[in-house]
């Protein structure tokens, strides 16, 4: 089965750096992605990680290491609309070939004045 | 484009009582998911779709069924509803293949079961 682990809740002023970290366990690992929701809306794509190293995305960042099963999601100049609940999800991938993507329990991030 | 649209937004159940949840989606995705989330809690998979006509099942599958008879449309339904499946329902859809699997999803479902 897969596993995935992050901090329940982030709190950060107005234009601080914070990074949500991500630990995995899964098999048959194929990516690492990050989703952002705000409250009462649906989950929208942040950014994915297919191999080692950081993309880059705006103020978005996210970083994967497969060796260490790890990534984080670095936000840079925090705006009070960044205030959401940002999830990690591992994509991986069966003997069917039926890509599915397993989600963490999320972290709540507050940007403060 | 609308995306992925789902119907209905808002639905109240008594136990026992029957609904089928409707996902529909205009960009020609071979996957399509339905996910349920908690309150406080990550997205559930439910039961997923590779294609038309073909269906498989998620994480949470229990008490839930589902059918993709056209390539567009995923159905999700609850023969017997239970107030343990009082959730906000979820449905994506996605391209297949090596990409980066990225989910679109819909404006979710509010179910109350009493």
């Amino acid at each position: 089965g897969q596993s995935l682990e992050q901090p329940s809740e982030v709190t950060a002023v107005e234009g601080a750096i914070v990074q949500i970290n991500c630990t995995y366990q899964t098999s048959g690992f194929y990516g690492l992605s990050w989703y952002q929701q705000h409250d009462g809306g649906a989950p929208t794509f942040l950014s994915y990680n297919g191999l080692d190293g950081l993309e880059e995305t705006g103020r978005f960042s996210s970083f994967l290491s497969r060796s260490d099963s790890y990534g984080y999601l670095l936000l840079q100049e925090l705006q009070m609309k960044d205030s959401a609940s940002y999830f990690c999800a591992v994509r991986d991938f069966y003997n069917t070939n039926a890509g599915k993507s397993t989600f963490g329990d999320g972290t709540t991030l507050t940007v403060k004045p | 484009n609308a995306g992925v649209t789902q119907t209905p937004k808002f639905r109240v159940l008594k136990t026992g009582q029957s609904m089928t949840l409707l996902c529909a989606q205009d960009m020609n995705h071979e996957y399509m998911y339905w996910y349920r989330q908690d309150p406080g809690m990550g997205l559930r998979l439910i039961h997923y779709s590779v294609g038309e006509g073909t269906t498989a099942k998620g994480e949470v599958p229990d008490g839930y069924n589902v059918s993709r008879l056209k390539k567009q449309n995923f159905l999700l339904g609850l023969e017997s509803a239970a107030p343990s499946q009082t959730s906000v329902y979820f449905c994506a859809s996605s391209y297949s293949g090596l990409e980066t699997g990225e989910l679109f999803f819909g404006e979710g479902s509010r179910l109350t079961v009493l």
